[in-house]
């Protein structure tokens, strides 16, 4: 299709395992969020990618959690040794701006730490 | 402190009625932008209107409207003839600065059911 996809919709862990979580972002677009949606929470952001610019990491919660964006397309979440506080629904966004708006979401990868 | 606020977990209102969601931001930034964005019960996040801290006029995108009040650093939603598809989560969320790595701070949302 032509919006954002993101794999896996679900993946159950255990505890202390490493997960990767992929995000196609809309062909075109330089602009690359990650966030994440607790249960009845708002977004909280993680990474941003903008073209070849250094990403901004500040919102990665701990050296656990880490990003890249391959060739300014598909970019890949990493959570290692994962905590059951990881659990949550990571969300990835594409924008074909730099100003925020008109963000396009995926559907999330809902990630459930046992 | 929070830099997004909204204070209304859950809204009811009934079909073809006007609903105003409420939020409040924090920034000492002159140069920011405030969104609106709509999650339905699918899960995806849907733009839906902004306001950036110089426009001089209230931004309007079709049935929603942005009740843009600086001094007060509110930012509420309005949505005009409420319809059943509305029902959904609503988060406002504010982008504070210039430059290229700028993210987005988002509030926790409002909880909107529209009733027939």
């Amino acid at each position: 299709g032509a919006g954002v996809s993101q794999s896996p919709s679900n993946k159950v862990t255990e505890k202390g395992k490493d997960v990767e979580l992929r995000c196609d972002p809309i062909s075109g677009h330089t602009a690359l969020y990650w966030y994440r949606q607790s249960l009845g929470q708002g977004l909280e952001f993680l990474i941003y990618f903008q073209g070849n610019s250094a990403p901004d990491k500040s919102g990665l919660p701990s050296d656990r959690f880490s990003a890249e964006r391959t060739g300014g397309s598909v970019s890949t979440l990493t959570i290692q040794r994962t905590q059951q506080e990881d659990s949550a629904v990571y969300l990835c966004a594409s924008s074909p701006r730099r100003d925020g708006r008109e963000l396009f979401f995926g559907e999330g990868s809902r990630l459930t730490v046992l | 402190a929070q830099k997004i606020t909204q204070t209304q977990p859950g809204m009811f209102v009934q079909e073809k009625e006007a609903v105003t969601l409420d939020c409040t931001y924090d920034t000492s930034d002159p140069s920011y932008g405030l969104f609106w964005y709509k999650q339905p019960s699918s899960g995806e996040m849907i733009f839906l209107i902004y306001q950036g801290s110089y426009d001089q006029q209230n931004a309007t995108e079709g049935r929603y409207s942005l009740n843009f009040q600086k001094a007060r650093k509110s930012a509420n939603l309005v949505i005009s003839a409420s319809q059943l598809g509305d029902s959904a989560m609503y988060f406002c969320a504010m982008r504070e600065g210039q430059g290229s790595a700028r993210q987005l701070t988002f509030g926790s949302g409002t909880q909107l059911t529209v009733l027939p």
